[in-house]
């Protein structure tokens, strides 16, 4: 069964903090997303990697497509980074079926 | 710009009631994807659309069914809801390509009791 693990399940930050979320998968993907939902519930994709890394302001998204695994980095962390992230796979096939991962909760403090 | 956005945001609904949700996207996208999220999981496929006209089933299709008969709009209906349907339904859109983000509605909260 393919599978997407995330990790923490659950992380606290303070403010300023440098945060890392991890994510790893067991077969060859052809893509890769980050989301991020807010409390309020939307979902907002940060990233779409199938190699290497990429950076949008303070997060960094990093794959490892040997070792099947991704890392979202967020620097000088804020409390409106407070938000449940989301990794998700395309396993190839059609480019719509993504496994996701059941989210990471990040909260960071003032 | 609208982008993606789902009808209702909100609805309660008795066991066997039937209810249809809307997907509108203005971006000319040809993928669209109805998901539904739970307490502890992770969001679930329940079926797609790789264009105007067509449907696939995703991961969890059972009690759902799908149409896309204008490319913009996608509806996903429930003929005879149960409460096992209770959940959180978000539909998103994609342009083709398999290094293209996702673009999601807000979500529609539904409670069948």
């Amino acid at each position: 069964k393919n599978e997407v693990e995330q990790s923490p399940q659950n992380l606290t930050a303070q403010e300023g903090e440098f945060i890392t979320i991890n994510c790893s998968y067991s077969v060859g993907i052809s893509a890769l997303h980050w989301l991020q939902q807010h409390p309020g519930g939307g979902i907002v994709s940060l990233f779409m990697l199938s190699s290497g890394k990429k950076k949008h302001g303070r997060l960094i998204a990093t794959i490892n497509i040997q070792e099947k695994h991704s890392s979202l980095h967020i620097t000088a962390s804020h409390p409106r980074d407070s938000a449940v992230y989301i990794c998700a796979v395309n396993y190839g096939g059609s480019q719509g079926n993504l496994i996701f991962g059941k989210g990471t909760k990040l909260s960071v403090k003032p | 710009n609208a982008g993606v956005t789902q009808t209702p945001k909100f609805r309660v609904l008795k066991t066997g009631q039937s209810m249809t949700l809307l997907c509108a996207q203005d971006m000319n996208h040809e993928y669209m994807y109805w998901y539904r999220q739970d307490p502890g999981m992770g969001l679930r496929l329940i079926h797609y659309s790789v264009g105007e006209g067509t449907t696939a089933k995703g991961e969890v299709p059972d009690g759902y069914n799908v149409s896309r008969l204008k490319k913009q709009n996608f509806l996903l209906g429930l003929e005879s809801a149960a409460p096992s349907q209770t959940s959180v339904y978000f539909c998103a859109s994609q342009p083709y390509g398999r290094t293209v983000p996702l673009h999601f509605g807000n979500g529609t909260r539904l409670t069948v009791t």
